[in-house]
């Protein structure tokens, strides 16, 4: 079994469309990321969570919101779709500790179309 | 301002030679460099990490170096595989070490 689930893993809506991308993890690690990436581009940070009551914004999270349910669930919502939100979204863990505590653990990804 | 980058954005390599693939840096903070590798319809899997205690670190195939007074990381893989076909993104921790900071990448292609 993966130890980063992401669901759906492929989405089309329609603008101003709400639409909620999920994430759960099986690693027990409390360290949780959404990043998203545009082709011919590396990954952008979106939101970051380091525990259930920590919620912090990445570089590009103007339209975006996330919601921290458990330890292992980290959801990310669009409340009103744009088309230049199409993209590859990317959930990420890891666990903050010791000499491998950055190294980040990847879900498959999902495509999202926004026509 | 991109503080990791990766300018190369492909690199074709025959089976059995070596694929060196590169990565600047401008945040001389950054102390832990990482390389992701990537397939299409897949998340991005760890690779290699080297720390900036360390000029090199290897791994089978894999040999990362780490140049810390020109800013440069190499990733090198020998022999190149077929199956190493990939994109390849290199990455740092932000200076709050609250998340990575990827390169573009560079899309690694090998012929048989």
């Amino acid at each position: 079994d993966a130890d980063v689930t992401q669901t759906p893993r492929n989405r089309i809506t329609k603008t101003g469309k709400r639409i909620m991308l999920e994430c759960s993890q099986t690693k027990g690690h409390d360290r949780m990321y959404w990043y998203r990436q545009d082709p011919g581009l590396g990954l952008q940070l979106i939101y970051y969570s380091f525990d259930v009551k920590d919620i912090n914004k990445g570089e590009i999270s103007d339209g975006y919101s996330v919601s921290r349910q458990a330890q292992a669930k980290f959801s990310l919502s669009l409340e009103s779709a744009i088309p230049n939100q199409t993209a590859l979204y990317f959930c990420a863990t890891s666990d903050g500790q010791g000499a491998l505590g950055d190294t980040q653990y990847f879900g498959p990804g999902t495509r999202l179309t926004v026509l | 301002d991109q503080q990791v980058k990766q300018n190369s954005p492909s690199l074709s390599v025959q089976e059995g030679r070596i694929s060196i693939l590169n990565c600047d840096y401008t945040n001389s903070m950054f102390d832990y460099f990482l390389w992701y590798k990537k397939y299409p319809a897949e998340g991005p899997t760890f690779l290699i990490s080297i720390s900036s205690i360390k000029d090199k670190n290897e791994d089978g195939r894999f040999t990362v170096f780490l140049n810390k007074s020109a800013k440069h990381l190499s990733l090198h893989i020998v022999p190149s595989q077929p199956g190493d076909s990939a994109v390849y993104f290199c990455a740092a921790p932000d200076t709050g070490r609250r998340a990575l900071t990827f390169g573009s990448g560079t899309r690694l292609q090998v012929q048989p």
